[in-house]
C-alpha cells in the first residue's frame, strides 16, 4: 500500500532534550515535506526536499533541522525543542514539484513542556 | 497576511442535505488549486487539483469550481453523509512556486443524522 508514515504519532517531552521525527514514503517520490498544524491556521512548511541531499527553508524554518540521505526518509529534528514547538507535525510526499498530488502521512502530535 | 481564506469557519448539516463551502485567494499568479478533506487526527487527503485553466473538477459527490477571475474556489458536497464530517481545506500552489503549498484554514463540516 501506497503511503507515507510518521513516528512516533503522539510525544510528550521536556524543553531542551533534543528528538526526531521519522518519516518514510515507498512511492519513490522526489519532492518531501514538514509542516505544522496550529489551531486557527492552515498547514504551514517547515522545511522541504526537492531530493536527496537537497533541501531548503519553508515558511517557518526557525528551531528545527532536516535531512535527506535517501530518497524514502525526511526526519524532522529538534536539537532544543520549546514549548512553542507544540503543534501537529505533518510530513508529505509528491511524485515531482508540479501539478503532482501531495501525500501526506498520519501526523505527530508533539508537545513540549 | 492571509492568502487562502475559506469560509465558513464551520457549518453543520442534516444527513442528505447539500452544502457548498468558499475559497477565497490572493495568491497570484497561480498553478493550481486544490482541496482537501481532513478528518480529526489524520493526515489531508486529496480530492481534488484543478490548474488555473480548469473550471470545475468532480470527485464522486465532491464537485469543485474555479473561478480564476474573481480569485475564488468553491466545494459543493452532494448528499451529505455522516462521513463527510470533517474539515475541508483549499490549497493553492503560487506559479513557479516548485510545489510550494499556501494552505487555507479549513471549513469544518460536521453532518448529524
Amino acid at each position: 500500500e501506497a503511503q507515507v508514515t510518521q513516528n512516533p504519532r503522539y510525544l510528550i517531552t521536556v524543553t531542551g532534550k533534543k528528538l526526531t521525527v521519522t518519516c518514510s514514503q515507498n512511492m519513490n517520490h522526489e519532492y518531501m515535506s514538514w509542516y505544522r498544524q496550529d489551531p486557527g491556521l492552515g498547514l504551514r512548511q517547515i522545511y522541504y526536499s526537492m531530493n536527496v541531499e537537497v533541501t531548503d527553508k519553508g515558511d517557518v524554518p526557525e528551531g528545527y533541522k532536516v535531512s535527506r540521505k535517501e530518497k524514502r526518509n525526511f526526519p524532522l529534528i529538534l536539537e532544543s525543542p520549546s514549548p512553542n514547538q507544540t503543534s501537529l507535525y505533518f510530513c508529505a510526499s509528491s511524485l515531482g514539484v508540479m501539478n503532482t498530488e501531495a501525500f501526506f502521512g498520519q501526523g505527530t502530535r508533539l508537545t513540549v513542556v | 497576511k492571509n492568502q487562502v481564506e475559506q469560509s465558513p469557519q464551520s457549518l453543520i448539516i442534516l444527513e442528505g442535505k447539500n452544502c457548498t463551502l468558499q475559497c477565497n485567494y490572493t495568491v497570484s499568479p497561480f498553478s493550481n488549486l486544490r482541496w482537501y478533506k481532513q478528518d480529526t487526527g489524520r493526515g489531508p487527503v486529496s480530492l481534488t487539483i484543478m490548474t488555473f485553466s480548469e473550471n470545475t473538477k468532480s470527485n464522486g459527490r465532491y464537485t469543485a469550481t474555479l473561478d480564476a477571475d474573481t480569485k475564488q474556489s468553491s466545494l459543493h458536497i452532494t448528499a451529505s453523509q455522516l462521513s463527510d464530517s470533517a474539515s475541508y481545506i483549499c490549497v493553492v500552489s503560487p506559479r513557479g512556486g516548485y510545489n510550494k503549498l499556501i494552505f487555507g484554514a479549513g471549513t469544518r463540516l460536521a453532518v448529524h443524522p
